[in-house]
């Protein structure tokens, strides 16, 4: 079962280091999301893309935080200068391009910044 | 986007079927209902989806009713593996969409 992939499943980090994260999402799904999710709360929405274009972000996504999806295939998302704040499981999801419409999640990258 | 109501937590015993019912006034005609299942440290995962009516999978049954105001999940027979936190969305039916969860309901289901 090729689900969506993520790594590493786990990052302890010191504060102000950099982290990536890598998403593989399900084969040929062109649409590919970013959330966060701390403790106790639903997921929440940060960026998407459709194929290899960014074509939605959230205010939550300041300017430390980028992601790209360079070939429309995977994609990264890059923490830089970490706060603690930060502390959160990403989660990758995608999606086919049709309808039904059911996004798929990976298993979540947790991020420890200390 | 729709905004969805359900209970914060629910309890169960082994062997009950557990219904969990969302409400989502707000729904729009493009919409569909979903829910998504999830573990402690681990992704979402879907269960099912609905329009209207009544949809049934491997996992569970979902009923819609015609107004589509409120939508009940039905989980049969539940085992301790069934403790997890459920989601129930509202998401339409084609193109981009953030998916907005809620705090769930967390589900304890004891032997």
């Amino acid at each position: 079962d090729t689900g969506v992939s993520q790594n590493p499943r786990h990052k302890i980090t010191k504060r102000g280091q950099n982290v990536t994260f890598r998403c593989d999402p399900i084969s040929e799904h062109n649409r590919l999301y970013w959330y966060r999710q701390t403790l106790g709360q639903g997921p929440e929405f940060l960026t998407y893309f459709q194929n290899e274009a960014q074509l939605e972000k959230s205010r939550l996504l300041s300017d430390r935080f980028s992601a790209e999806r360079p070939k429309g295939s995977f994609s990264t998302l890059e923490i830089q200068r970490t706060e603690q704040g930060d502390s959160a499981m990403y989660l990758c999801a995608s999606s086919p391009q049709r309808s039904g419409n059911t996004i798929y999640f990976g298993e979540g990258s947790w991020l420890t910044v200390v | 986007l729709a905004k969805t109501t359900q209970p914060i937590s629910m309890d169960s015993y082994e062997g009950q079927e557990v219904n969990i019912t969302c409400s989502h006034n707000n729904i729009a005609t493009n919409d569909y209902i979903t829910w998504y299942q999830q573990f402690p440290s681990q992704g979402p995962r879907f269960i099912i989806q609905g329009y209207k009516t009544k949809v049934t999978n491997e996992v569970a049954s979902l009923f819609i009713p015609a107004d589509r105001k409120s939508s009940t999940l039905s989980l049969p027979r539940v085992s301790l593996s069934d403790t997890a936190v459920y989601y129930c969305l509202v998401v339409l039916d084609t193109g981009f969409q953030k998916l907005v969860f809620g705090t769930g309901t967390r589900l304890l289901v004891s032997p």
